[in-house]
């Protein structure tokens, strides 16, 4: 399986709610990672958990806090977003180490209303 | 401290025609370079990725891209472009010091006409 999943595909959310959007892969992965992705730019690089532990933190404004309960799960929690915050959401997985190549799901996308 | 650039926003193409999408990377220790794609509303896809060894490496999809490092860049190749090519390119650098981050380039947007 060299799949990496995220639900929901689609989130409307008001300023607010309290959501959360999740990431699962049974590849054996031990790095995952949150992305955010405006329309036509790169990814922007959230939060990295490295064997479950989070090990960066990208300066990630407080109204997102990120989850890893296992080792194939990654969970991040919405609350009191921004119409700003309106994105896709990426999701990826990879081998520790700096030679491994990230396999990333299809996303999130995010409305904040 | 680690970047990469992208020169072009858009390559346009004709289909059958040989394509290149332009990378150029700094980082203070060894680069780990890497190609990605990115069709509209998906997740990025890996092409190709180079580490060391052979300047030319090749990936998915009949793509392969050439390391230059006296030129610090990582042009990536196809020799027949074909239409399901058009997409979002992403060229990425990570520094090999140990550093977990991925930096990505700007993006081009690969046309290719039919």
């Amino acid at each position: 399986d060299t799949e990496v999943t995220q639900t929901p595909k689609h989130l409307v959310m008001g300023m607010t709610n309290k959501k959360s959007l999740k990431c699962e892969q049974h590849m054996g992965h031990r790095a995952m990672y949150w992305y955010k992705q405006k329309a036509k730019k790169p990814p922007e690089l959230m939060f990295v958990y490295s064997y479950e532990k989070l090990s960066i933190n990208e300066s990630v404004p407080s109204r997102f806090s990120p989850e890893c309960p296992n080792s194939s799960l990654l969970n991040l929690h919405l609350h009191a977003l921004q119409p700003e915050d309106s994105a896709l959401y990426l999701c990826a997985s990879s081998q520790v180490g700096e030679a491994n190549e990230q396999f990333f799901g299809p996303g999130t996308r995010l409305t904040v209303l | 401290a680690q970047s990469v650039a992208q020169p072009e926003d858009q390559v346009n193409v004709a289909e059958g025609n040989p394509l290149t999408v332009k990378c150029t990377y700094s980082v203070s220790g060894n680069p780990y370079l890497f190609w990605y794609v990115q069709y509209p509303n998906r997740g990025l896809q890996f092409l190709l990725k180079y580490i060391t060894g052979d300047n030319l490496v090749k990936g998915s999809y009949g793509f392969e891209a050439e390391f230059n490092k006296s030129q610090t860049s990582f042009h990536l190749k196809k020799p027949s472009a074909l239409v399901s090519d058009s997409a979002l390119y992403f060229c990425a650098v990570r520094d090999g010091g140990g550093y977990q981050k991925v930096t990505f380039g700007t993006g081009t947007k690969l046309q290719v006409i039919p």
